[in-house]
């Protein structure tokens, strides 16, 4: 079945660090794929997504590229913020849309310290 | 103007009490979720409703029944809490493209 597996956690780095939060996924076909983050305190909210091969989904700084060659889809930012701290959730959704929900990878937990 | 709000955020019960969540999306989306989200922040998927059908139904304990009385709400209604139902549950809908939208979490803690 689908899968999505993610570096685990916790990520410490300093402010303004560069930043990789690895994910790779097994799947049938080329679905979407997404990142989410939950600040502390939170539920998740979408932060960026890609719907199709070698497109570069990106948002606050954030980018992620998604390869088929590799079925990855590896988070990055240049230069992290203490506001960055959070968790970081790799997802893909049904191959056959259907009802079903989106696969979750376990999440990694970054801390940005000053 | 919030998308998916849930009542309570804290929830603080006895073993042994029955206590209810509840979820509303002012989105207009048809499908909405429950998870559960244990300590080390793994997201289980509970139940799935679409427009007031249940279609996912995870190995949960039957002492967990999700009512929705119409395709905006989705509630949760917890029968005999025990201990390792403390977790953070979270609603969600879905939107266009697979996206899913998140309620800010219900935090019980069962003593």
């Amino acid at each position: 079945g689908d899968s999505v597996t993610q570096m685990e956690g916790p990520v410490t780095l300093s402010e303004e660090a560069f930043l990789t939060i690895n994910c790779t996924y097994t799947a049938t076909g080329y679905p979407s794929l997404f990142w989410y983050v939950q600040y502390p305190g939170e539920g998740l909210q979408l932060l960026l997504k890609a719907t199709k091969a070698d497109d570069k989904g990106s948002n606050k700084g954030f980018e992620a590229t998604y390869r088929k060659e590799t079925t990855s889809f590896h988070l990055e930012k240049g230069s992290v913020q203490v506001s960055d701290s959070a968790v970081y959730f790799c997802a893909l959704p049904p191959m056959n849309s259907g009802y079903s929900t989106l696969t979750f990878g376990k999440g990694t937990m970054l801390l940005v310290s000053p | 103007d919030t998308a998916v709000s849930q009542t309570p955020k804290y929830l603080v019960t006895q073993m042994g009490n029955d206590k209810s969540i509840k979820c509303e999306q002012n989105l207009g989306h048809d499908t909405m979720y429950w998870y559960k989200q244990d300590s080390k922040k793994f997201l289980k998927i509970m139940f799935s409703y679409n427009n007031k059908e249940l279609i996912i139904n995870e190995t949960v304990p039957n002492r967990f029944s999700p009512k929705s009385p119409d395709k905006a709400h989705l509630n949760l209604h917890i029968n005999s809490l025990e201990l390792g139902d403390s977790a953070v549950y979270f609603c969600a809908s879905r939107g266009v493209q697979e996206t899913q939208y998140f309620g800010p979490g219900t935090r019980l803690l069962v003593l």
